[in-house]
């Protein structure tokens, strides 16, 4: 069956641009996350959706980030104001239920480079 | 703040011999620790997961071995293969939370 789709897969933004990376999880799962990964780290939480709430958003660099998932599928990661230090790679996961034991998904990310 | 460290940052190994991957946490509250394998251009996938009530967990020729008093455990990778060079991490979540704290990664090499 079909995995986590996340598009684009490479972004070049100039900095100071507005970015939008999009995320479709797999069918009727209802937990979805999103993750940045910097070059040879580990990834870091960014913020948590079951269905359309956004339960946690606690990882969000700051004010400039922001994600939504208005119908409880497909989510979208918006970043403001692009900054050099935001180039990473942004992955998105999602879990059927909402157990923190519940086997995540990722995707392949989107490699963002701002310039 | 890191709260799951990870050793070695890197690890060279020779096929069919044993990878191990060790971690450590500090956060008591923690009570689900997944492994996870990632390919170049690929996102992690989970390889396998533990319980802190159980002492080793053994799925094909990945064994992870929990230290619940050292707040510590270890991957081992036995029969190391080629197919196995990766980048490894381990991982923690707990009860009630939505984040799961991943350590900075083992970049395997498995030598034909």
């Amino acid at each position: 069956g079909a995995g986590v789709s996340q598009s684009p897969r490479y972004k070049v933004a100039k900095r100071g641009q507005d970015v939008a990376l999009r995320c479709d999880p797999i069918s009727g799962h209802v937990s979805l996350f999103w993750y940045q990964q910097a070059l040879g780290q580990g990834p870091e939480f960014l913020t948590y959706f079951q269905n359309e709430a956004q339960l946690d958003k606690s990882g969000l660099p700051s004010d400039r980030f922001f994600a939504e998932r208005p119908e409880g599928s497909v989510s979208t990661l918006k970043i403001q104001r692009t900054q050099q230090e935001d180039s990473a790679v942004y992955l998105c996961a999602s879990s059927l239920e909402y157990s923190h034991t519940d086997t995540q998904y990722f995707g392949p990310g989107t490699r963002l480079t701002v310039l | 703040q890191q709260q799951v460290k990870q050793s070695p940052q890197s690890l060279i190994v020779q096929k069919g011999g044993i990878s191990i991957i060790n971690c450590a946490y500090e956060n008591t509250a923690f009570d689900y620790f997944p492994w996870y394998q990632q390919f170049p251009g690929k996102g992690p996938a989970l390889l396998i997961a533990i319980r802190p009530d159980v002492s080793e967990k053994k799925e094909g020729r990945f064994t992870i071995s929990f230290n619940k008093s050292a707040k510590q455990f270890s991957l081992h990778i036995m029969d190391s293969q080629p197919g196995d060079s990766a980048t490894y991490f381990c991982a923690a979540t707990y009860t009630g939370g939505f984040k799961t704290i991943f350590g900075a990664g083992t970049r395997l090499f498995v030598k034909a």
